[in-house]
């Protein structure tokens, strides 16, 4: 079956810190891995990867993927308040027209 | 560009009735995909649709079920709700299959 595990599930830090949140998946045809912020409602798209070793890189964020140990890291630098949200990783199978499959999730919370 | 909308943002019925929650895609995007959230189970695909045509489905019993409009605006119909249906359910679009899902604020359903 199918899954993506995120971990850890939750995460409390203070503002200026770093923090790594992991991804490992198991998907029969993997096609790309995506990274999410829920903070309220709709879950807004952070990055998409489908090679390893690429980073990408929005301003205090960054992600990597690894295709042979399958698992995937969401780097937040200098962290802020407002990065407080649930971070969602989600693996596309590109077997399923590229269905979407989800992790619970890691809840970070940035206290001031 | 105006995001994903859906209408309306909360809902609360009783057990048996059923109820429609509507979604208005990106404009250009062709391919809407639904999600059900809850605490316990995440994010759970329902359903996706393309060009009018159910293109994927998750496993969710039959009182789900949804449609997709020529002008690619879709609807989820969701009939003998039951307590377990309290939920938020996103509805997310995109341009293509390789593209990322791009989420509206959700439908929060309250079943009583």
């Amino acid at each position: 079956e199918d899954k993506v595990v995120q971990s850890p599930l939750s995460l409390v830090v203070h503002e200026g810190d770093t923090v790594t949140l992991n991804c490992s998946y198991e998907v029969t045809n993997f096609r790309s891995l995506l990274w999410y912020k829920q903070e309220k409602k709709a879950p807004t798209f952070l990055f998409m990867l489908t090679s390893s070793g690429i980073e990408k890189k929005s301003g205090r964020l960054s992600s990597i993927l690894d295709k042979k140990e399958l698992f995937s890291i969401l780097n937040i630098t200098a962290t802020q308040t407002g990065d407080s949200a649930i971070y969602l990783c989600a693996v596309s199978d590109g077997g399923s027209q590229g269905n979407l499959i989800f992790g619970k999730g890691t809840k970070l919370s940035v206290k001031p | 560009k105006a995001g994903v909308t859906q209408t309306p943002r909360y809902l609360i019925k009783t057990r048996g009735q059923q109820v429609t929650l509507s979604c208005s895609p990106i404009s250009g995007h062709r391919s809407v995909s639904w999600y059900q959230q809850t605490p316990g189970q995440g994010l759970q695909f329902l359903f996706e649709y393309f060009s009018e045509t159910q293109r994927n489905k998750g496993n969710f019993p039959g009182r789900f079920s949804g449609r997709q409009f020529s002008n690619s605006r879709s609807e989820m119909n969701v009939s003998t709700l039951e307590l377990g249906d309290s939920a938020l359910y996103l509805c997310a679009s995109r341009f293509e299959v390789n593209s990322p899902l791009h989420f509206g604020n959700g439908t929060r359903l309250t079943v009583t």
